[in-house]
């Protein structure tokens, strides 16, 4: 099985408003990703999970905070967005952050609408 | 730093037809090198990887790809289209100058098929 599950499928939201998008993975992968897609564009990471602590934060702003629970389960808390952070926002795990050629497997995505 | 350069942001062929859509990357070390397909509103499946076992990679759904270290490229061809090829393909090489193991992704191409 190499499925990566993520809800809500869509997300409208207001720009006061407080959401989270939710991924899970039973995998057994140790590395969990959170990655921005604009329309016609390449997925740009976001952030990396490697055994449940952040290694990787790409810049972010602190309107996105990342949680892991649990080494299946990544959550994306979103409070105060603007309406360009309007994407779709892809999931992703692969078995390990650290080693080369590690085939990172997605999710279905989370299209957010910030109005 | 590696990067991926793919030639050509719309491809259209018939169906029936040949299918070639290019890469090239830039990379100082043996590269790790992906191809993963994003079908209109769904997230990426990975088609093939290499990762220097065989310089001949063969997918899913009929594709497959050729590591060419002279001409640094790793172009994805299908000997016959099918209107469900139609998508936007993704080529990605794993950049570990940091350590760690990134993905850099191309532009994209799109892949139009039509009867």
């Amino acid at each position: 099985d190499t499925e990566v599950t993520q809800t809500p499928k869509h997300l409208v939201m207001g720009m006061t408003n407080k959401k989270s998008l939710k991924c899970e993975q039973h995998m057994g992968h140790r590395a969990m990703y959170w990655y921005k897609q604009k329309a016609k564009k390449p997925p740009e990471l976001m952030f990396v999970y490697s055994y449940e602590k952040l290694s990787i934060n790409e810049s972010v702003p602190s309107r996105f905070s990342p949680e892991c629970p649990n080494s299946s389960l990544l959550n994306l808390h979103l409070h105060a967005l603007q309406p360009e952070d309007s994407a779709l926002y892809l999931c992703a795990s692969s078995q390990d952050w650290t080693s080369g050629g590690e085939t990172q497997y997605f999710g279905p995505g989370t299209r957010l609408l910030v109005l | 730093a590696q990067s991926v350069t793919q030639l050509g942001s719309h491809v259209s062929v018939s169906e029936g037809a040949l299918v070639l859509l290019r890469c090239n990357y830039s990379s100082s070390v043996p590269p790790y090198l992906f191809w993963y397909v994003q079908y209109p509103n769904q997230g990426l499946q990975l088609l093939l990887k290499y990762t220097s076992a065989a310089t001949l990679v063969k997918g899913i759904n009929g594709f497959e790809a050729e590591f060419k270290k002279s001409e640094t490229s790793f172009h994805l061809t299908k000997p016959s289209a099918h209107m469900s090829d139609a998508a936007e393909y993704f080529c990605a090489v794993s950049d570990r100058s940091g350590g760690y193991n990134k993905l850099i992704f191309g532009a994209g191409t799109r892949l139009a098929v039509h009867p």
